[in-house]
This record gives structure tokens, C-alpha cells and sequence, in this order.
């Protein structure tokens, strides 16, 4: 099946600072998603983004579909980004898979 | 964006008994809704994709007489926990697919946290 691979796995920044999040997969898609999941377990959506960029206040996000590729970008962090980031994409035959996550933490 | 709201956020009950959880769409109709098992630390893995008015369709090695889903209608699906143990201790989530806006974009409820003492 298909494989999705985040990097890094862990990311230890001080507020401030900017970070460059990584998901690679191994197979086309019909779509992929970034969510990042906060202390308490609770799934927030950031971006729907099956290609191109698109930019939310200080996060923005770029799909390479035609190379397998999606990054996710934080400027400025805030300790309250902290947390873990998840890239999942829907496969051909309508499944989402998952990324095992980068673990975020932003130090005051 | 579109809500999932899952009950209970929070369940403890006994080895033997079984868990029913519900995960409902507020305000959209979602034909198909996902399962989720995520263990301390690691990543969401699918259990199943419950689609209305049919069968769900299991992933590999996820029991179905143990884990039952069904999506009588188009705004709630629910996961119940059969005999549970205490290895079915886990946090499981729900989605569903939002086509307000054509996209088929994943709206995941907040999580229900079993332990099973």
C-alpha cells in the first residue's frame, strides 16, 4: 500500500522561530490534508491542499503533487503551536492514511 | 468548516462489557465516515470506512465482530466495543467527508478515550 512519510519526526524550536514540515508519499492521491492534533487529542484541520499553496496567517502549505511531495510551513512560532502534525492523503481507492507525525515543541 | 461532534470523550468500564461510541456530523450529511485507533505517541491508524446504509469495510486485522459499525443514517455513525479487555484500551476518533464545497475534506471528531479496567 501506499506509504507516508513525515519529517522530522521531532522538533524542538524556541518561539520565534520558523520550521519546515515534511510529508512525502509513495503513490498518487486524490488529496491530502495537514492537521494538527492539540494536547487533548482534538484533530484541527489546517490545510486542504491537494496541490499548490495556499496560506493561513502564519502557516502556509505547498502540494507537489506531480513529485509526491507537501510541506508545511510555520513562521513565528507560538508556544500554543506546539503539538503534533499529521499529513494524511486519500488514496486512489478512497482511503485516508496517515503520516506518523512531527511532534512540535516550541519553548517560551 | 463542518462539525463532528463524538460521545463519550471519556469511557471506564469493565473487562467483559461492551462500549458503544457515536460519532455524528451537525452540520452536513456524510456518506461515509471513518474509524481511528490511535495508541500513546504513534499515528492514527484506520480501523474501518463506514458507509451509509451499507456494511463497513474493515481494514486487515481489525476484528469485525469485535469492533461493530453502523451508519443507519447520513449524520451519525456509531463504533461499539464489544467484551472489551483492557488491550482495547485505547483513543479512538471519527471522521467524515464534508462535499459542502466539492472537496471531500476530513472533519474528525474530538475522540473518545476508553479504559478497561
Amino acid at each position: 500500500g501506499i506509504q507516508v512519510e513525515q519529517s522530522p519526526p521531532d522538533l524542538i524550536l524556541q518561539e520565534g522561530a520558523n520550521s519546515t514540515l515534511r510529508c512525502n508519499f509513495s503513490d498518487s492521491v486524490n488529496n491530502l490534508q495537514w492537521f494538527h492534533q492539540n494536547p487533548w487529542g482534538q484533530l484541527i484541520n489546517l490545510f486542504y491542499i491537494p496541490s499548490g499553496t495556499k496560506q493561513n496567517g502564519r502557516l502556509s502549505a505547498t502540494t507537489v503533487a506531480t513529485e509526491r511531495y507537501s510541506l508545511l510551513y510555520i513562521s513565528s512560532s507560538q508556544t500554543t503551536d506546539s503539538g503534533v502534525y499529521f499529513c494524511a492523503v486519500e488514496t486512489r481507492d478512497d482511503k485516508i492514511i496517515f503520516g506518523k507525525g512531527t511532534r512540535l515543541h516550541i519553548l517560551p | 468548516g463542518a462539525v463532528v461532534s463524538q460521545h463519550p470523550s471519556w469511557v471506564i468500564c469493565k473487562s467483559g462489557t461492551s462500549v458503544k461510541i457515536e460519532c455524528r456530523s451537525l452540520d452536513f450529511q456524510a456518506t461515509t465516515m471513518f474509524w481511528y485507533r490511535q495508541f500513546p505517541k504513534q499515528s492514527l491508524m484506520l480501523m474501518a470506512t463506514s458507509n451509509e446504509g451499507s456494511k463497513a469495510t474493515y481494514e486487515q486485522g481489525v476484528e469485525k465482530d469485535k469492533f461493530l459499525i453502523n451508519h443507519a443514517s447520513l449524520t451519525l455513525s456509531t463504533l461499539t466495543v464489544t467484551s472489551a479487555h483492557p488491550e482495547d484500551s485505547s483513543f479512538y476518533i471519527c471522521s467524515a467527508q464534508s462535499w459542502q464545497e466539492n472537496t471531500g475534506e476530513l472533519f474528525f471528531g474530538e475522540g473518545s478515550r476508553l479504559t478497561v479496567l
